[in-house]
């Protein structure tokens, strides 16, 4: 079975500070995706970024980065220059894809991230 | 506009009733998903729908069923509603190999 853990329930970080958002993961697939999502109060579910597990290099995307570290089973999210908008949860999530196209994304509890002016 | 459209966005129902939600997936997606957002559940994988077929199962209750139809949109049907049910559905859609692209939810809510 796959488990996504975020152990940071809340973060306060002041603006333009970066701020590392944890999560680590369990699977015995060796081949899996991993996924960040920001859920804003308005509730939808908005892509950040995306790491592969046969991904040589760390994914980044704008101010987002994915600090992927296999042997530990993490992949941190990292906003750089932390902006009141990027205030929001923040979900992890993995995907493992069998042969047969069956897939889920199975996701960790969140991160609620409160930048302050 | 993330290209997966869920209609109703809000529904206000009460104990015992039975309520449809719909999906549009991406176009050009074949897969489509169902998500249960509460806050004691988190967020939970219901089901997967592959180009019309069921793929894949996660905790979805029997009082719930899901469909994908030929046009590729997808309905997610609750019936005998508990208060319980009350929550955020997600649908997502995807191509084979690519990401997930979440819709805005409907949120139901049971009285």
């Amino acid at each position: 079975a796959q488990k996504i853990t975020q152990t940071q329930p809340g973060m306060f970080v002041q603006e333009k500070e970066a701020v590392t958002l944890d999560c680590t993961y369990d699977t015995s697939d060796p081949s899996y995706g991993l996924f960040w999502y920001k859920q804003p109060s308005s509730g939808e579910m908005i892509f950040l970024i995306y790491q592969g597990s046969y991904d040589q290099q760390n994914a980044t995307e704008g101010r987002y980065s994915l600090n992927f570290q296999k042997a530990r089973k993490s992949a941190n999210l990292v906003i750089s220059a932390s902006q009141l908008g990027d205030s929001a949860m923040y979900f992890c999530a993995m995907r493992v894809r069998s042969n047969f196209g069956n897939e889920k994304l199975t996701f960790g509890t969140g991160t609620r991230l409160t930048i302050i002016p | 506009d993330s290209g997966v459209t869920q209609t109703p966005k809000h529904l206000i129902t009460a104990t015992g009733q039975r309520v449809t939600l719909r999906c549009s997936p991406r176009s050009g997606d074949l897969s489509v998903y169902w998500y249960q957002q509460s806050l004691d559940q988190g967020l939970q994988f219901l089901i997967q729908y592959y180009n019309g077929e069921e793929r894949a199962k996660g905790n979805i209750l029997e009082r719930f069923s899901a469909q994908q139809f030929p046009d590729l949109h997808s309905e997610l049907n609750l019936s005998s509603l508990e208060l319980g049910d009350s929550a955020l559905y997600f649908c997502a859609s995807s191509t084979r190999g690519g990401g997930y692209t979440f819709g805005s939810g409907t949120r139901l809510t049971v009285v």
